[in-house]
């Protein structure tokens, strides 16, 4: 049964770099057949794609956060890994990572991240 | 990049009731849109995909239609466990994007 898992700080500084992990089981994020990704959502809003990527190495960003956001892998251990550079409070929200064809078929469970000094 | 509009915001129903929300996309998406339900604390859930089929275990009163920029979600007989805010996502190109989504609430 697939089950993804988000792990890391549930508390960042302002300007500081936001960094969470997604574990994957169950399947692998070398699957030709899906793409894997992250989502977030600000405590009372709605969902905000933020990247997905392709185990062949496409990557693609939200162009609102290109320029702040990094989406790795690690195919040895089946994760994947979100950086967000300089945060404020305004990246402040509920992170899910999740796998993507027909949608995401496929969420963890969310990991709470809030932006405070 | 493509724009998602759900209507309406929110939605009061009674149990029974046949619901419609409308997602609208800004430009033509063929038949490449979800339909996600979220219950307050947990991560959504996946009910529709590619506009009109029905996620494996999603009961049948849940169905989609549409194609190009015009969508609906339609609850034939809205129960108890259905009150929920439901989103939309296109999927045709990158960046993907969700509908603002729509709360149905009890009436």
């Amino acid at each position: 049964q697939l089950q993804l898992q988000e792990s890391g700080p549930g508390l960042v500084k302002p300007s500081e770099t936001l960094s969470l992990t997604c574990t994957v089981s169950g399947d692998s994020i070398s699957s030709s057949s899906y793409y894997w990704g992250w989502i977030r959502q600000p405590p009372g809003k709605g969902l905000e794609w933020i990247g997905n990527f392709y185990y062949r190495g496409s990557t693609y960003y939200n162009p609102s956060l290109k320029s702040r956001v990094t989406i790795s892998v690690d195919t040895s251990n089946n994760q994947f890994s979100l950086k967000v550079r300089s945060v404020t409070a305004a990246d402040t929200a509920v992170y899910y990572c999740g796998r993507h064809s027909k949608g995401f078929d496929s969420w963890g469970q969310g990991t709470l991240v809030t932006v405070s000094s | 990049d493509i724009q998602m509009t759900q209507s309406p915001s929110t939605l009061s129903a009674s149990v029974g009731d046949r619901v419609t929300i409308t997602c609208r996309a800004s430009e033509r998406i063929s038949s490449w849109l979800a339909w996600y339900q979220q219950k307050p604390g947990k991560a959504p859930k996946l009910l529709i995909f590619k506009a009109s089929n029905l996620e494996a275990g999603v009961p049948s009163r849940f169905s989609g239609s549409g194609s190009g920029t015009e969508f609906t979600l339609t609850i034939s007989s809205l129960q108890p466990d259905d009150f929920a805010t439901y989103y939309c996502q296109q999927y045709n190109s990158y960046p993907l994007a969700f509908g603002g989504g729509t709360k149905v609430e009890i009436q």
